[in-house]
C-alpha cells in the first residue's frame, strides 16, 4: 500500500528565505508525482505534476524535482512572499493502486 | 474558461439522513473524481468517473455511491450519514482518466459536509 509523508508538518520563515519542502513515497512505481497548494476553506491548485521519466519542473519560482528510486520529491521556492502562505500537499499516482495518494501536506507561514 | 463547480458549498444534516453532491467539470473534460478531506484522515480517493463509468473505487463503505451524467456532469450520494462523514469533499476534473490524461487534475472548491 502506497504511504505518502510530508515533512515537516508546519513550517514558518521571513519573507525572502528560499525553502524546501519534502515528501517521500514508499512504492517507486508511480506515474507521476504532483505537488498542490490548499488556501484555507478552498480547494487545490495543481502547482507542478512530474513524470515518473522526468527529474524536475519548473514555474516560475517553484522548483520540484523526483528521485523514484529513493522515493522522494522535493519542492524548492524562491524568494517567498506572504502570498505562498497555504498548505502544500505533494500526491503520487502508482500503478498498484491506480489512483492518487495524498501526503498529510505542510502547512507554510510567511512572515512579513 | 470557468472552473469546476461544485454545489452546494456547504451543508448540514443529522446522523441517518441521506445527501447528494453536486459537480460540474469543466467543459470539455470527461473525467471526474471525488475525494473526502478530513483532518484526520487527510484527503482519500472516494472514486473516479468517465464516460458515465466508474474506472476506479477506493476504500470506503457502499454508503458512498456516485454517478456522472452524459454532460459529464457527477453527483456523489451518501446514505445513512454518520458523524465520521463530516468533511470536506472536493472534486476534480481532467481531459481524460488519470494517469492517461498528461494535464493536471482541476479541483472546485468543495463541498462542506457537516453531520450532527
Amino acid at each position: 500500500k502506497q504511504e505518502v509523508t510530508q515533512i515537516p508538518a508546519a513550517l514558518s520563515v521571513p519573507e525572502g528565505e528560499n525553502l524546501v519542502l519534502n515528501c517521500s513515497f514508499t512504492d517507486s512505481a508511480i506515474y507521476n508525482l504532483q505537488w498542490f497548494r490548499q488556501d484555507p476553506g478552498k480547494g487545490l491548485t495543481s502547482l507542478l505534476l512530474i513524470q515518473s521519466s522526468q527529474r524536475e519542473q519548473t514555474s516560475g519560482r517553484l522548483n520540484a524535482s523526483l528521485d523514484k528510486s529513493s522515493g522522494r520529491s522535493t519542492l524548492y521556492i524562491a524568494a517567498s512572499q506572504p502570498g505562498d502562505s497555504a498548505t502544500y500537499l505533494c500526491a503520487v499516482f502508482d500503478f498498484g493502486n491506480e489512483k492518487l495518494t495524498f501526503g498529510t501536506g505542510t502547512r507554510l507561514t510567511i512572515i512579513p | 474558461k470557468a472552473g469546476v463547480t461544485q454545489t452546494p458549498r456547504y451543508l448540514i444534516k443529522t446522523r441517518g439522513q441521506q445527501v447528494t453532491l453536486s459537480c460540474s467539470p469543466i467543459s470539455g473534460h470527461r473525467s471526474v473524481s471525488w475525494y473526502q478531506q478530513t483532518p484526520g484522515q487527510g484527503l482519500q480517493f472516494l472514486f473516479e468517473y468517465f464516460s458515465e463509468t466508474q474506472r476506479n473505487k477506493g476504500n470506503f463503505p457502499g454508503r458512498f455511491s456516485g454517478r456522472q451524467f452524459s454532460n459529464s456532469r457527477s453527483e456523489m450520494n451518501v446514505s445513512t450519514l454518520e458523524l465520521g462523514d463530516s468533511a470536506l469533499y472536493l472534486c476534480a476534473s481532467s481531459l481524460a482518466p488519470i494517469p492517461l490524461s498528461t494535464d493536471t487534475q482541476y479541483f472546485g472548491p468543495g463541498t462542506r459536509l457537516t453531520v450532527l
